[in-house]
């Protein structure tokens, strides 16, 4: 079936330093990924939706300068979380979509858990 | 309210019993996603619904349209079932519910 590998699974990092998340899909091609947010006990939430060669498209209150995204092929998109603080820490996890349909809809990435010290 | 509510939030049950997670929502949808989350934070996609009914060995998922309301089924539940199960509706910009978290008891 179609499988999203995201990594890394964990990270902490320094306040004021950046992070790269890296989503690709690794049996179909994805023209569209979507990532969300995860705060604690709380229900996963759309930062950003990816588009293959065009700029993301962010959610309200999502900081485009802060959370920057490119999704410069089929099969893999990145999220850079810059100038982390503590707040950002949170579980980030993305999803593709496969535009074979041959897979289920969304495929998701298995996340990761980030700690901003 | 919510585009997306989920009942119960927490459920507990003892192993083998019959469990019954329903999501209601409110909004104009392609299809409904039912996930699994497990306690390191993974998600796997258990069904995706446009209509009727589909099943997957001990769970079952069923959609109505019309009343806007989705079931998640587990028959014969068993403690590795423990996990948050989250409704989710939507094309690209998927709405998620806020999960029902299930614990099973040996």
């Amino acid at each position: 079936g179609a499988v999203v590998s995201q990594h890394p699974s964990r990270v902490i990092c320094k306040s004021g330093t950046s992070v790269k998340i890296e989503c690709r899909s690794l049996d179909f091609q994805a023209t569209t990924m979507f990532w969300y947010r995860q705060f604690p006990k709380q229900s996963l939430m759309l930062m950003a939706t990816s588009n293959e060669g065009s700029k993301a498209t962010y959610e309200q209150g999502v900081e485009k300068d802060k959370f920057l995204i490119n999704h410069a092929s089929l099969t893999l998109s990145t999220l850079t979380v810059t100038s982390a603080h503590p707040e950002d820490s949170s579980f980030y996890i993305c999803s593709a979509r496969d535009i074979s349909r041959q897979h289920p809809g969304y495929t998701f990435g298995s996340g990761t858990r980030l700690t901003v010290v | 309210k919510n585009e997306v509510e989920q009942s119960p939030q927490n459920l507990t049950a003892q192993e083998g019993e019959f469990i019954t997670i329903n999501c209601s929502y409110s909004v104009g949808i392609s299809a409904l996603h039912w996930l699994q989350q497990h306690p390191g934070g993974g998600i796997v996609s258990l069904f995706m619904l446009s209509s009727g009914k589909k099943k997957h060995g001990r769970l079952i998922a069923t959609i109505n349209i019309q009343e806007k309301h989705s079931s998640l089924h587990i028959t014969a539940s068993h403690p590795r079932d423990s996990a948050v199960y989250i409704c989710a509706v939507g094309g690209n910009d998927m709405r998620f519910g806020a999960g029902t978290r299930l614990t099973v008891k040996p």
